[in-house]
């Protein structure tokens, strides 16, 4: 399968431990999204990469949020002192250059007791 | 981006066409009208977008009014695996514009047997 993979799809963590979500885009996309989505919502922006570049960060994305791609490639989201209200779907998206549509991976489900 | 506007829910039946309204009235000149859906425990998918003509595609056609303050997504012989959340986000995203998509809360589609 060449569409956009994330990993993992679940996880349950206790409150105050630290996660970290991997996203592998699409090969030769340059433009990586993060959104979240909580239940009954649709999904909101979290930040954006332009290969190895952040070029916008989202309010939503607090400090305790960080997310990098460091070769321009893979990237990752890590949430520390993980809190009940991060609990949500963690979804990863990719585009090339100057196309329309983004292309979703499945998502990672997080779920804070 | 602009706010766009669509009713919660909708029903249709099988092989029949699903028409969905959007009302984007605040929309932009430079501001194209994008529709994803997202079919439940997956990413959203795109399935179509439009600047000023009407397009049509393998999966909808998408018709937006003249003076493009709204739009119509349909799909032509809904199935029941058409049943899905299906959003509509007016953006200038795409293209030489990155773009951040900005979802509402979109319609969430039954198609019945």
């Amino acid at each position: 399968d060449t569409g956009v993979s994330q990993d993992p799809r679940h996880k349950i963590t206790k409150r105050g431990q630290n996660v970290t979500f991997r996203c592998d885009p699409i090969s030769e996309h340059n433009r990586l999204y993060w959104y979240r989505q909580t239940l009954g919502q649709g999904p909101e922006f979290l930040t954006y990469f332009q290969n190895e570049a952040q070029l916008e960060k989202s309010r939503l994305l607090s400090d305790r949020f960080s997310a990098e791609r460091p070769k321009g490639s893979f990237s990752t989201l890590e949430i520390q002192r993980t809190e009940q209200g991060d609990s949500a779907m963690y979804l990863c998206a990719s585009s090339p250059q100057q196309a329309n549509e983004q292309f979703f991976g499945p998502g990672t489900r997080l779920t804070v007791l | 981006d602009a706010k766009t506007t669509q009713p919660p829910s909708m029903d249709c039946a099988e092989g029949r066409a699903a028409n969905l309204p959007c009302n984007h009235s605040t929309i932009s000149g430079n501001e194209y009208v994008y529709w994803y859906r997202q079919i439940h425990s997956q990413g959203p998918q795109y399935i179509i977008h439009g600047l000023k003509n009407n397009e049509t595609n393998e999966m909808a056609s998408l018709i937006i009014t003249e003076d493009r303050k709204s739009s119509t997504l349909i799909l032509p012989h809904a199935t029941l695996r058409d049943t899905a959340v299906y959003y509509c986000i007016a953006t200038n995203a795409g293209g030489t514009s990155y773009g951040k998509l900005t979802f509402g809360q979109g319609t969430i589609l039954t198609v019945h047997p």
